[in-house]
């Protein structure tokens, strides 16, 4: 399997509720990236992890956590989630932090 | 304030001419650009790229021009193809060496037959 695959595509949770998603990524990359995408507004960049360290952090809400086990896994754990943040969550990940970003084909959260 | 617009939600093209999405900026500072392409339901696609130290790059039927005075880029598909018929969007790498790209709200292409 190749590319950047998202788990899962889509997630109904309540604002009570913890969950996690899942980003594994199979091109031997560096850097991985999480982005939110919300209806009618442009892909914004929540973390980038580079060689397994946080390097960016965009002023993201605590109830996002990111981990980074290895350079190969990507995870974002949600934990009591409001309405707003109902979006599209996107993973990426490039072979260096200034290279072309692959991105996988997201995650569809809905809270309700 | 957004620093990376798209400012035209959509564009038709007939088959075999020429598409050309634009993509405005304001930060000076950006030193690398990017064109994305996304179908409903995947994931964007990188495309094609340019570094602040050139004006054009060329890939096949995709050509990305930069012009930094007027801090602007636009992508050229040609011919366009119906298979193009996608959202495009223009993405800038921000200086400093983390990856961290600011995007263009996108520009929806359709190529009729």
């Amino acid at each position: 399997e190749t590319g950047v695959t998202q788990t899962p595509r889509h997630l109904v949770m309540g604002m009570t509720n913890k969950k996690s998603l899942k980003c594994e990524q199979h091109l031997g990359h560096n850097a991985m990236y999480w982005y939110k995408q919300s209806a009618k507004k442009p892909l914004e960049l929540m973390f980038v992890y580079s060689l397994e360290e946080r390097v960016e952090n965009n002023s993201v809400p605590s109830r996002f956590s990111p981990e980074c086990p290895n350079s190969s896994h990507l995870f974002l754990h949600l934990h009591t989630l409001q309405p707003e943040d109902s979006a599209l969550y996107l993973c990426a990940s490039s072979q260096a932090t200034k290279q072309p970003q692959h991105f996988g084909d997201g995650t569809r959260l809905s809270i309700l | 304030d957004q620093q990376v617009k798209q400012n035209s939600p959509s564009l038709s093209v007939q088959e075999g001419r020429i598409s050309i999405l634009n993509c405005d900026y304001t930060n000076s500072m950006f030193d690398y650009f990017l064109w994305y392409k996304k179908y409903p339901a995947e994931g964007p696609t990188f495309l094609i790229s340019i570094s602040s130290i050139k004006d054009k790059n060329e890939d096949g039927r995709f050509t990305v021009f930069l012009n930094k005075s007027a801090k602007h880029l636009s992508l050229h598909i040609v011919p366009s193809q119906p298979g193009d018929s996608a959202v495009y969007f223009c993405a800038a790498s921000a200086p400093s060496n983390t990856g961290k790209l600011i995007f263009g709200q996108g520009t929806t292409l359709q190529v009729k037959p």
